[in-house]
């Protein structure tokens, strides 16, 4: 079974700070590996993805994550957050073999101050 | 190009009632799924489907049933409503296991 564990259901950065959203992922064979961004209102839509590759993964809007298998770890990275980047945040693992499912973490909601 | 598309965006039912939500998607994909999130609880498996004809339980599957008779249309329903079902209901598809979901705008669902 998968599993994905979010730290921190808020995290609260000043403007041009760095952003640092961690996740940590329980899976019995390398897993794929997914961030989503959720804004008010709105559906999940795509930062990026980790599917056994390059371990260092860039997305958009600045976001990028390094998969780091001896930590089981997939943390969201962005060096200076903006007041757009305000949003929820999910953490999401797959079992990259036959019919997976997607596991989602529990979200961090991301604060930004000015 | 629409995506995914979940209809109706917003539904008020009372306990008892039985209803419907849609969902669509014309990008030929295989895998289908409906999830529930609720605050806190990030998002949760209700059923899934890896195409026409074949569909599977997920983490919460009960009071809720769905059939695939096409590729494009997964539909959710809600047998009995319950208030405990008050939820925001989102459909999602992929083409295959290691490619991300493509997610519909989701259905808003009260049940008093």
């Amino acid at each position: 079974a998968q599993s994905v564990t979010q730290l921190g259901s808020h995290v609260s950065v000043s403007e041009g700070a760095l952003v640092l959203l961690r996740c940590n992922y329980s899976s019995s064979v390398p897993p794929y590996l997914f961030w989503y961004v959720q804004y008010p209102n709105q559906g999940l839509q795509l930062l990026l993805k980790y599917t056994s590759a390059a371990t260092l993964v860039k997305g958009i809007n600045g976001f990028e994550a390094e998969f780091k298998k001896s930590e089981t770890s997939f943390h969201l990275t962005k060096p200076s957050a903006h007041m757009s980047d305000a949003a929820e945040y999910f953490c999401a693992v797959s079992d990259p073999s036959g019919y997976s499912t997607l596991t989602f973490g529990k979200g961090t909601m991301l604060l930004v101050s000015p | 190009n629409a995506g995914v598309t979940q209809t109706p965006k917003f539904q008020v039912l009372k306990t008892g009632q039985s209803m419907t939500l849609q969902c669509a998607q014309d990008m030929n994909h295989e895998y289908m799924s409906w999830y529930r999130q609720d605050p806190g609880m990030g998002l949760r498996l209700i059923h899934y489907s890896v195409g026409a004809g074949i569909t599977d339980q997920g983490e919460v599957p009960n009071g809720y049933n769905v059939s695939r008779s096409t590729t494009e249309d997964f539909p959710l329903r809600l047998l009995s409503a319950a208030p405990s079902q008050t939820s925001v209901y989102f459909c999602a598809s992929r083409l295959y296991s290691n490619q991300p979901q493509h997610f519909g705008d989701g259905t808003r669902l009260s049940i008093l």
